[in-house]
């Protein structure tokens, strides 16, 4: 298994500018995870989906950001317009179940500048 | 507030030393994971604590669930470089699983 596919690995671009992050997880998989890390703030749960539908966004910012779970092997993080405190690395992880062992993606670094 | 804290947030040590890192919570849980992330990738799960009181081994690595299962203890004995990395403790909390703030080790040769 290829584990958790997610591109690009490194995004660099200008504030205003619209980003899409995109991850592929792990076939047979119910549930998705998209999560942000920085030194400051650690590791944080942005929005999950379970068998393609969106569970709980409560962690999602603010309205520029936004997920999509087109269907069960493809989710998309969109920010638009794109901001330097966005600056973060993005990880999708996906399982079994909601409290099971997740399985982590490289995950994309964003730079806005 | 961290739902789970992980103490200390920094460790720096040499190749060799013994460590023990912390995941505390007031609230009791009915498992803990503990993941290890190395540089430029993503966490991956070490262990899975259920039982209170239970210690699992790993090689060098030493965990342990609290009796009250409220707390979590990661050892690591003669520590080598390869350890480097930031340690995760996760647990569940309302319907999803959370994460600790981590401790980032670095284990110098």
């Amino acid at each position: 298994d290829a584990g958790v596919i997610q591109s690009p690995r490194h995004e660099v671009t200008e504030m205003g500018q619209e980003v899409t992050l995109r991850c592929k997880p792990i076939s047979g998989h119910d549930y998705l995870f998209w999560y942000r890390q920085t030194m400051m703030r650690g590791l944080e749960l942005l929005i999950y989906f379970n068998n393609n539908v969106p569970i709980d966004d409560s962690g999602m910012p603010e309205d520029r950001f936004s997920a999509k779970m087109p269907n069960a092997s493809f989710s998309t993080l969109k920010i638009q317009p794109s901001e330097p405190r966005d600056s973060a690395v993005y990880f999708c992880a996906s399982s079994f179940s909601t409290f099971g062992e997740q399985y982590f993606g490289p995950g994309t670094r964003l730079t806005v500048t | 507030t961290q739902l789970l804290e992980q103490s200390p947030q920094f460790l720096s040590i040499q190749e060799g030393e013994n460590l023990t890192v912390y995941c505390n919570s007031s609230s009791v849980f009915s498992s803990l994971q503990w993941y290890r992330q190395e540089p430029g990738e993503g966490p991956v799960l070490l262990v899975t604590v259920v039982t209170g009181g239970e210690v699992k081994k790993l090689k060098r690595l030493t965990f342990q669930f609290g009796d009250a299962r409220k707390d979590s203890s990661l050892h690591i004995t003669a520590a080598q470089p390869g350890d480097t990395g930031l340690y995760l403790c996760a647990s569940n909390a309302g319907n999803m699983l959370t994460f600790g703030g981590g401790t980032r080790l670095m284990v110098k040769p």
